[in-house]
């Protein structure tokens, strides 16, 4: 199975910070990466697919870039409806897997 | 507009059996891969199972290999997950999802709100 990690597993910043978050595959996965938001209680968002490509509606702010095992998610701008837990996870083969998550609060 | 609206969860005793439902709307179900998705009490996401259009081909996760079964009705459009054997350890909300095929990859688009499955004596 292909491991993600995602680093840090916490996160503290203030509103108006920019953040990032790294995500690292145990092998390579091409650009078969997408990034997810999620807020307590409520469904995974899908923010990001094909390692940078936004999905519909998702604002510029979020970011993503990376290849092969190492990818980032960027958050620009930070305002306080972006305070969730974010994940990685790979789709180029089964099982899927998904990284820990990134808790960003607010400090 | 898409939904996907999951039902079906609740308390059921170690070794018992479950049928989740998907209820999807706003798309045409049989154009979709559909998946399910699943989140222990203060855990991160873990992938269940997957199933193509025409249900020629389905995916699992170890854990569940023997024990769950994805299946799709296109005409009700609505997706499932037959859970049997049930386990402490399969105790999460369970997500449904959209999986959209564009640019030769496969990745989420849309997801259901939960529902909850505590296997527990």
């Amino acid at each position: 199975d292909i491991q993600m990690t995602q680093s840090p597993s916490s996160l503290s910043a203030s509103v108006g910070d920019s953040v990032t978050i790294t995500c690292r595959a145990s092998q390579g996965i091409s650009i078969h990466l997408a990034w997810f938001q999620q807020k307590p209680g409520k469904a995974p968002k899908s923010l990001i697919y094909a390692a940078s490509s936004l999905h519909s509606g998702v604002p510029s702010k979020f970011s993503g870039s990376g290849s092969g095992t190492d990818f980032i998610l960027t958050i620009t701008s930070l305002q306080p409806e972006d305070f969730a837990t974010y994940y990685c996870q790979q789709y180029t083969a089964y099982p899927y897997t998904f990284g820990q998550g990134t808790k960003l609060e607010i400090k | 507009e898409v939904q996907l609206v999951e039902s079906g969860g609740g308390l059921v005793q170690p070794g018992g059996s479950l049928r989740l439902s998907c209820a999807a709307s706003g798309f045409t179900l049989s154009s979709y891969w559909m998946s399910w998705v699943r989140q222990a009490p203060g855990k991160g996401l873990e992938w269940v199972a997957n199933i193509n259009q025409d249900v020629s081909r389905s995916h699992y996760v170890g854990s569940v290999t023997g024990r769950f079964t994805i299946s799709r009705d296109n005409a009700k459009n609505s997706v499932y997950l037959q859970m049997n054997s049930l386990r402490a350890e399969d105790t999460a909300i369970y997500f449904c999802g959209r999986i959209t095929c564009a640019y030769a990859q496969c990745f989420y688009d849309y997801w259901g709100q939960g529902t909850l499955v505590t296997v527990s004596s």
